[in-house]
């Protein structure tokens, strides 16, 4: 069976800092790759996706990046964080092709930036 | 562009009431449609989905019917438990795009 992890799971981190929070998922090949940010009151906002290793398409300009150096490792990142990156980061997966619309969730990561 | 509307929350019910959660959405075509559940300190997880119209997603006593004439999805359960007590989240998949959520819905059930 499929799995996602996504680590770690709580991160307080002060202004100015680097963020890199992991996402792997197992049990499939060339899924695609989703990293969602949850902030209070605003819903979900996709941040990035990858349909495959090494292409990031990237739905919000904004300090962060995302990486895809294996078919199953999603990882984002920034250089500098801002108060305004706080919140829930979720990673997510979804089989390749039309039919397929489910997409299935990490446990998600809770970032604060003081 | 997509988008999905959703009752802003929260919604606060006593065990057993009828709960009704709207949903409407903006999309070309003919999208999937989607509800998803969120408890406490977790990620999301899939609760029921429909991919055409008319048709009827249900799962856990929850269910919601794909309108396409109203562009509705909106969920219902006919006894809510404490255990219901959540985040809900409708979303829109058209063709090979991105999921489109709305904002959330809070569900409170009380004893």
């Amino acid at each position: 069976s499929q799995t996602i992890h996504q680590w770690p799971a709580t991160l307080v981190q002060p202004v100015g800092s680097p963020l890199s929070l992991e996402c792997t998922v197992e049990g499939t090949s060339n899924p695609n790759l989703y990293w969602y940010r949850q902030a209070a009151g605003r819903g979900l906002q996709l941040l990035f996706y990858s349909v495959g290793i090494g292409q990031i398409s990237s739905e919000v300009p904004q300090n962060l990046s995302a990486s895809r150096p294996q078919d199953r490792q999603f990882i984002l990142s920034s250089k500098k964080l801002l108060l305004s990156d706080s919140g829930f980061y979720l990673c997510a997966w979804s089989g390749q092709g039309l039919n397929t619309g489910e997409l299935f969730f990490g446990e998600g990561s809770r970032l604060t930036v003081l | 562009g997509n988008s999905v509307t959703q009752m802003e929350g929260p919604v606060t019910l006593s065990e057993e009431a009828f709960l009704t959660i709207n949903c409407t959405y903006t999309a070309t075509g003919y999208p999937s449609l989607f509800w998803y559940v969120q408890y406490p300190g977790e990620g999301l997880q899939l609760l029921l989905k429909a991919t055409k119209a008319d048709d009827k997603g249900s799962n856990k006593g929850f269910e919601a019917t794909y309108r396409k004439e109203t562009t509705s999805f909106h969920l219902e359960k006919g006894s809510v438990q404490v255990s219901d007590s959540a985040v809900y989240f409708c979303a829109l998949r058209g063709g090979y795009s991105t999921l489109t959520f709305g904002k959330g819905t809070m569900l409170l059930v009380s004893p």
